[in-house]
C-alpha cells in the first residue's frame, strides 16, 4: 500500500524553462517531505524539504510547495539546466523519522 | 569524509545461494536502513534500526536479515537467494534529530540473482 505517490514516470523539459514534479500522499500523520536527487550509479542525495506546518520553502532554483488539504506536494526548478536530468524522488517522513519513498520521476532536460 | 559505503558494489548470485551485503557510516548516526529499488517500485524499506542492538522489520522484511553489529555497521544478509531478489539495495543512515535532512545514503549495491 504505496503511501506516497508520483505518477509521472517521466518528464521533459527544455533548458531554461520550469520542471514541475507532483507527489501525492495518503497518510495526515506526515511530519516532513523530502525531495531527492539520484544520478545513475549513485544512492540518492537529499535535495530540499518543508514542514508538514509549512506551505513553501524555496533554496535557490528549488522551490517546494505543500498543500496540505490536497496531501499534494510538488518540487519547481527554475530555470532547469542540463545537470538537473536525474531521477527525483519525493519521500515523507513519520514522527519516528521513517521515510517512505515514491516511485521516482525521470527528468530529462534538453538542450 | 565516507559517509555511508556499502560492499560490494556488483554481485551476481545463483539460486539459493546466500551472501552478506555490508555498509558502514562514520558519521556517528544512530539510525541505519536498508532499502531495495525497483523500476516503478521506488525505493522500499526492508529493515532498519532506529539504535545500536534494535532491528525492526520494514516493508518488505522477507527473505532477508539484518545484523546491526555496531554503530556503524549494518549488514544485510541473502540466506537462500531468489530471482525476486534481484535488485538495487541501498542502505542509509540518519540522525533522528535532524529528520527534515532525511537520510545519507550509500553508492548502492546492484544484485543479480540468476
Amino acid at each position: 500500500d504505496q503511501q506516497v505517490k508520483q505518477n509521472s514516470p517521466s518528464l521533459s523539459v527544455q533548458e531554461g524553462r520550469i520542471s514541475i514534479l507532483n507527489c501525492d500522499y495518503t497518510n495526515s500523520m506526515f511530519d516532513y517531505f523530502l525531495w531527492y536527487k539520484k544520478y545513475p550509479a549513485e544512492g540518492p542525495t537529499f535535495l530540499i524539504s518543508i514542514s508538514s506546518i509549512k506551505d513553501k520553502n524555496e533554496d535557490g532554483r528549488f522551490t517546494v510547495f505543500l498543500n496540505k488539504s490536497a496531501k499534494h506536494l510538488s518540487l519547481h526548478i527554475v530555470p532547469s539546466q542540463p545537470g538537473d536530468s536525474a531521477v527525483y524522488f519525493c519521500a515523507a517522513a513519520d514522527s519516528w523519522g521513517k521515510l517512505q519513498f515514491g516511485a521516482g520521476t525521470q527528468v530529462v532536460v534538453t538542450p | 569524509n565516507a559517509g555511508v559505503t556499502q560492499t560490494p558494489k556488483f554481485q551476481v548470485l545463483k539460486t539459493g545461494q546466500s551472501m552478506t551485503l555490508q555498509c558502514a557510516q562514520d558519521m556517528n548516526h544512530n539510525s541505519m536502513y536498508w532499502y531495495r529499488q525497483d523500476p516503478g517500485m521506488g525505493l522500499r524499506l526492508i529493515y532498519y534500526s532506529a539504535s545500536e542492538g534494535t532491528t525492526d522489520k520494514g516493508e518488505v522484511p522477507n527473505g532477508y536479515n539484518v545484523s546491526r553489529l555496531n554503530k556503524r555497521e549494518f549488514s544485510l544478509r541473502l540466506e537462500s537467494a531468489a530471482p525476486s531478489q534481484t535488485s538495487v539495495y541501498f542502505c542509509a543512515s540518519s540522525a533522528l534529530s535532524t529528520v527534515n535532512y532525511g537520510y545519507t545514503f550509500g553508492s548502492g549495491t546492484r544484485l543479480t540473482v540468476v
